[in-house]
């Protein structure tokens, strides 16, 4: 068991440009969560996957982002012409079938918009 | 409406010293689970601890222990004999036992344990 991985674990980016992340779960967790974390807040969720079906997305989750979990192992998340306010540290979390309760996060991804 | 509440945005004790985190939430479901993280500075949450509603028996772990009060919505978690090690952010949580799990977050605590 490796645990969730994210990669990259740091991003620069500069405003208006498309950044990709992607997130590995723990093999055989069916589930897998995405939140955001600002600086000095507590995580947010914004959407989770259920297999290959995003069954949840948050209001946080505007039209600029995508996400997805094509075969119901890996996830992605895009973020379209990205802003200053995108600067965020994205944490994926993933848990088993029989315990949804119990998310394993991963190390996340800081990005940075300059 | 769902929500965590850590008054304390960051403490400061001695090494030794016992610390007690303090949250309080709020929610209309019944039924829900509260959790503890840390989050040390290298950024991956950790978990410490979870509780269903249904069990308000307190629950002590080595140096931690929680105490989780449905009367008062809160469920605390102090730290016996403080170390340096222990300094981290920590983040309480809740989730309704519905499809989602989605976890609501309060906003942290910082802990720095001086030496």
């Amino acid at each position: 068991d490796t645990g969730v991985s994210q990669d990259p674990r740091h991003k620069i980016t500069k405003r208006g440009q498309n950044v990709t992340f992607r997130c590995d779960p723990i093999s055989e967790h069916n589930r897998l969560y995405w939140y955001r974390q600002t600086l000095g807040q507590g995580p947010e969720f914004l959407t989770y996957f259920q297999n290959e079906a995003q069954l949840e997305k948050s209001r946080l989750l505007s039209d600029r982002f995508s996400a997805e979990r094509p075969k119901g192992s890996f996830s992605t998340l895009e973020i379209q012409r990205t802003e200053q306010g995108d600067s965020a540290m994205y944490l994926c979390a993933s848990s088993p079938r029989d315990r949804y309760y119990e998310q394993y996060f991963g190390p996340g991804t800081r990005l940075t918009v300059t | 409406a769902q929500k965590v509440t850590q008054a304390q945005t960051e403490i400061s004790v001695v090494e030794k010293e016992d610390v007690t985190l303090d949250c309080v939430y709020e929610t209309r479901d019944t039924t829900y689970y509260l959790f503890w993280y840390k989050q040390p500075p290298s950024g991956e949450l950790v978990f410490l601890i979870r509780r269903n509603s249904f069990d308000e028996q307190n629950e002590i772990s080595g140096r931690y222990s929680w105490n989780f009060q449905k009367s008062t919505s809160s469920f605390n978690f102090t730290i016996t004999a403080s170390q340096v090690v222990d300094s981290a952010v920590y983040f309480c949580a809740l989730t309704p036992m519905d499809s989602s799990y989605k976890l609501i977050f309060g906003s942290g605590t910082r802990l720095l344990v001086r030496p």
